[in-house]
């Protein structure tokens, strides 16, 4: 069975500090792969997404970057945290090609920027 | 463009009452549409998605959800509510083509059980 792992699961960091948020994927290859974050009172926002190797998409304008260095795997990075950039993140994956595949999500990081 | 609307930010209901979180869709397409679960400081869970066929589609826990073309729904229901119930619930409508898709998340309802 396939399984998504995130860590750290929480994290506090001073502002100006670097970030690094890790996420692996077992028991699939070739899944598209995403992260979101979820503010306080803002609901869900998609920040980045892949659908391969080195493939990165991101949704909006920010303080992070992505990467993903191998097929199952999945970074999120800053080089300098903003207080703004507190809040849940979360890792998910789908099947690839296969029309409507549900999400799957990890259990996510909480981010407190001090 | 495709997005979706749930009404209600906190829901309470008794233990054992009915479970009703709205959720309305707007899309010019046929929409993709799907409730997840979140568990505090968890992440989320999928309890049942609507594709093609059959409009009223079963999920996990004993929640069930309704299609409705002509209403642009996709409400949610329980029959009875336990106190394990409570938690975060989002209803999401997919966007995108074979390849690659995305969820596009409403804004969440929080379910509150009480004895």
């Amino acid at each position: 069975s396939q399984t998504i792992h995130q860590w750290p699961a929480t994290l506090v960091q001073p502002v100006g500090s670097p970030l690094s948020l890790e996420c692996t994927v077992e028991g699939t290859s070739n899944p598209n792969l995403y992260w979101y974050r979820q503010a306080a009172g803002r609901g869900l926002q998609l920040l980045f997404y892949s659908v391969g190797i080195g493939q990165i998409s991101s949704e909006v304008p920010q303080n992070l970057s992505a990467s993903r260095p191998q097929d199952r795997q999945f970074i999120l990075s800053s080089k300098k945290l903003l207080l703004s950039d507190s809040g849940f993140y979360l890792c998910a994956w789908s099947v690839r090609d296969r029309d409507y595949s549900p999400l799957h999500f990890g259990n996510g990081t909480r981010l407190t920027v001090t | 463009a495709q997005s979706v609307t749930q009404l209600g930010s906190h829901v309470s209901v008794s233990e054992g009452a009915l479970v009703l979180l709205r959720c309305n869709y707007s899309s010019s397409v046929p929409p993709y549409l799907f409730w997840y679960v979140q568990y505090p400081n968890q992440g989320l869970q999928l309890l049942l998605k609507y594709t093609t066929g059959a409009t009223l589609v079963k999920g996990i826990n004993g929640f069930e959800a309704e299609f409705k073309k002509s209403e642009t729904s996709f409400h949610l229901t329980k029959p009875s509510a336990h106190m394990s119930d409570a938690a975060e619930y989002f209803c999401a409508v997919m966007k995108g083509n074979t390849g690659f898709q995305k969820l596009v998340f409403g804004t969440g309802t929080r379910l509150l059980v009480s004895p």
